[in-house]
C-alpha cells in the first residue's frame, strides 16, 4: 500500500543549525503532509503541499516535492530545542486518507 | 476553539478482554478517523467517517475491532476480544470539510496495553 517512508530516521544537531530530512513513497498522491509529534503536543500538522506544487514554505520549515522522483523534503531552519521531535510525512491517497511513515526522530541539543 | 477530546487516557487490559474508546471531535468538524500507533511507528488509519457514514475501513480488522458514530458528532472503537498485538496508542483525528484536503486535528490518543 501506498506510504511515506522518512529518512534518515534519526537526526541530532545543535540549536541553530537546519535539519532536513526526507521522504519517499510509491504511488500518485493528491497532496503530502508533514506532522509533528512530541509528547507536550501530540500530532500536529505542520505543512500540506498539493501534487502540483514544488515548493512551500511556513515560517522556519521549508518543505519540496518532487512527484517524478516520488519524493519530498522538509527542512528546519535555525532550528530550537522546542523542534526536538518525530517528524511524520503522510501522503493523501484521496478522500483525505493518510498514510503515514515510519517517521524521523529529531533531537535538537541546547 | 476546544481540540479533539479522548478518553480514557491510559487502559490496561488482559487479553481477550475487550475495551472501548470515545472520541469528541472538533465542533463542527464533518470527518472522524481512527488510527492505531503501534510504539515506533506511524499511525495506520483504521476507519474513516463523513458525517455518521464509513468513507474507508479497509484497515479495521472486522473480526475484532468496530466502530461507530452516532449522530455524526462523537464516535467509539470496540475491541473484542482484544490480543496483545493491538497494544498501541490509538489515535482520533478530525477535519473540517469532506473530501477537501486539508490538515486533520489530532486527539492526545488513549495507551492501550495488553498484557
Amino acid at each position: 500500500s501506498q506510504q511515506g517512508e522518512e529518512d534518515p530516521q534519526a537526526l541530532s544537531i545543535q540549536e541553530g543549525e537546519n535539519a532536513t530530512m526526507n521522504c519517499s513513497y510509491k504511488t500518485s498522491i493528491n497532496n503530502l503532509q508533514w506532522y509533528r509529534q512530541n509528547s507536550g503536543r501530540g500530532l500536529v500538522h505542520l505543512i500540506l503541499i498539493r501534487s502540483n506544487e514544488r515548493e512551500k514554505h511556513s515560517g522556519r520549515l521549508r518543505v519540496t516535492l518532487d512527484t517524478s522522483k516520488k519524493s519530498s523534503s522538509l527542512l528546519i531552519t535555525a532550528s530550537r530545542a522546542a523542534d526536538t521531535a518525530s517528524y511524520f510525512c503522510a501522503t493523501d491517497r484521496g478522500n483525505n486518507r493518510l498514510a503515514f511513515g515510519k517517521g524521523n526522530q529529531v533531537v535538537v541539543i541546547p | 476553539e476546544a481540540g479533539v477530546a479522548q478518553s480514557p487516557r491510559y487502559k490496561i487490559i488482559e487479553k481477550r478482554q475487550s475495551v472501548a474508546f470515545w472520541c469528541n471531535p472538533i465542533s463542527g468538524h464533518a470527518t472522524l478517523y481512527w488510527y492505531q500507533q503501534i510504539l515506533g511507528q506511524g499511525p495506520k488509519l483504521l476507519i474513516q467517517f463523513q458525517n455518521n457514514g464509513v468513507v474507508d475501513d479497509s484497515q479495521l480488522p472486522k473480526d475484532r475491532f468496530s466502530a461507530e458514530r452516532l449522530k455524526g458528532v462523537d464516535s467509539t472503537l470496540k475491541i473484542q476480544p482484544a490480543k496483545l498485538e493491538d497494544s498501541a496508542v490509538y489515535l482520533c483525528a478530525s477535519s473540517l470539510v469532506p473530501g477537501l484536503a486539508g490538515e486533520q486535528y489530532f486527539g492526545p490518543g488513549t495507551r492501550l496495553t495488553v498484557t
